[in-house]
């Protein structure tokens, strides 16, 4: 059983759509992330949400939108694709609230191109 | 600017020698270390972590080192196995959560 699961894995899409990515986790925890893999390979956190709350917004731009509708799942919409976004996201979970110290699980990550 | 730096993109080694992957970091506030691998078109899995309180932690093969006031750490692979090949990330927090930052990566390639 896959335990953070991402869909869908690859996105071709037209710059200035409006695109949507799921993340699930089946294992209770509490706080989930949504993080970019950009062409340089830096991992950079976007969001965290702690039972449908967010608690880290770092600073993305504001077309970047998550989504909580419970807390084993974080979506991420991304309206007005520009072709900078093109990376890949990945999710996250882990069972403590803060990062610190805490192991995070990653889903399998999207793999976002805009043309 | 890179608060924490993997300052090797690449290592190769041969099976049943030793790995070290390094990692340095700049903010005094980070607490938390913490090391990650990533095989291709996987998500990154947790290898192994270890507070400012301590200086080294071991789990089987893998033990990290930390130099607090070097601003160093190191992880140890022993011995090295052809399976051990991906990319591996240092991440860093602060005791708060509100800081948590990866390295650049570490390619290493484990020869037959």
């Amino acid at each position: 059983d896959t335990a953070v699961s991402q869909t869908p894995k690859y996105l071709v899409t037209q710059m200035g759509n409006d695109k949507s990515i799921k993340c699930e986790q089946n294992l209770g925890h509490d706080t989930m992330y949504w993080y970019k893999q950009d062409s340089k390979k830096f991992l950079k956190i976007m969001f965290s949400y702690n039972n449908k709350e967010l608690i880290i917004n770092e600073t993305v731009p504001n077309r970047f939108s998550p989504k909580s509708p419970d807390k084993a799942h974080l979506n991420l919409h991304i309206n007005s694709l520009e072709l900078g976004d093109s990376a890949v996201y990945f999710c996250a979970s882990s069972q403590e609230r803060l990062l610190a110290g805490g192991e995070q699980f990653f889903g399998p990550g999207t793999r976002l191109t805009v043309l | 600017d890179q608060q924490v730096k993997q300052n090797s993109p690449s290592l190769s080694v041969q099976e049943g020698r030793i790995s070290i992957l390094n990692c340095d970091y700049t903010n005094s506030m980070f607490d938390y270390f913490l090391w990650y691998k990533k095989y291709p078109a996987e998500g990154p899995t947790f290898l192994i972590s270890i507070s400012s309180i301590k200086d080294k932690n071991e789990d089987g093969r893998f033990t990290v080192f930390l130099n607090k006031s070097a601003k160093h750490l190191s992880l140890h692979i022993v011995p090295s196995q052809p399976g051990d090949s991906a990319v591996y990330f240092c991440a860093a927090s602060d005791n708060y959560g509100q800081n948590f930052v990866f390295g650049p990566g570490t390619r290493l390639s484990v020869l037959p």
